[in-house]
């Protein structure tokens, strides 16, 4: 069985940082692009960024860009979401979700992680 | 970026109801277009890729149809379980967009 399980989320302070985690098993997790995707409270869903296979390529939406940084390490089949410069915007549930082989849909996701900015 | 817009945004409607709900993007995808199911404090659920393909284990009430720059997902036949929220996503382009959401309220 597929299972993404993230961690990290928090109360964090306008300008902090924060580093996501999200524990995949159930799946050859090198063999598939990942992703983060997040959802402010009570908002819609919106696509924060990819990462391929080896991490080669890397894709941001463009309110994150150069604040964010998407990473994995497949050895220990683990996605990360650095997270700088935090907004008060930047405050939503982050999902990790993987992508399908079919294309660039979400097949499977994990439970989220909140993540608060605020002073 | 292309920009999704749903209609409606809420919808009522009873058990046994056939239901419809729009996206249109606002440039061609192709056929590029992809619906989920969301329910409270749960995380999304891929129903349909590729506008029509039904994600393995979907009931088959659920479909899908268009191109190019308007798109339908329709349920034949509303049951309990499918009141929810539900979004489009375009997967034409590495800069992936959301509709706002279409949200099915029981009558």
């Amino acid at each position: 069985e597929v299972q993404l399980v993230e961690s990290g989320g928090g109360l964090v302070q306008p300008g902090g940082s924060l580093t996501l985690s999200c524990a995949a098993s159930g799946f050859t997790f090198s063999s598939y692009w990942m992703s983060w995707v997040r959802q402010a409270p009570g908002k819609g869903l919106e696509w924060v960024a990819n990462i391929k296979q080896d991490g080669s390529e890397k894709y941001y939406v463009d309110s994150v860009k150069g604040r964010f940084t998407i990473s994995r390490d497949n050895a220990k089949n683990s996605l990360y979401l650095q997270m700088n410069s935090l907004r008060a915007e930047d405050t939503a549930v982050y999902y990790c979700a993987r992508r399908s082989a079919a294309g660039t849909v979400f097949d499977h996701w994990g439970q989220g992680t909140l993540v608060t900015v605020s002073s | 970026d292309i920009q999704m817009t749903q209609s409606p945004s809420t919808l009522s409607a009873s058990v046994g109801d056939r239901v419809t709900i729009t996206c249109r993007a606002s440039q061609s995808i192709s056929s590029w277009l992809a619906w989920y199911q969301q329910k409270p404090g749960k995380a999304p659920k891929l129903l349909i890729y590729r506008a029509s393909r039904l994600e393995s284990g979907v009931p088959s009430r659920f479909s899908g149809s268009g191109s190019g720059t308007e798109f339908t997902l329709t349920i034949s036949s509303l049951q309990p379980d499918d009141f929810a929220t539900y979004y489009c996503q375009q997967h034409n382009s590495y800069s992936l967009t959301f509709g706002g959401g279409t949200k099915v309220e029981i009558k």
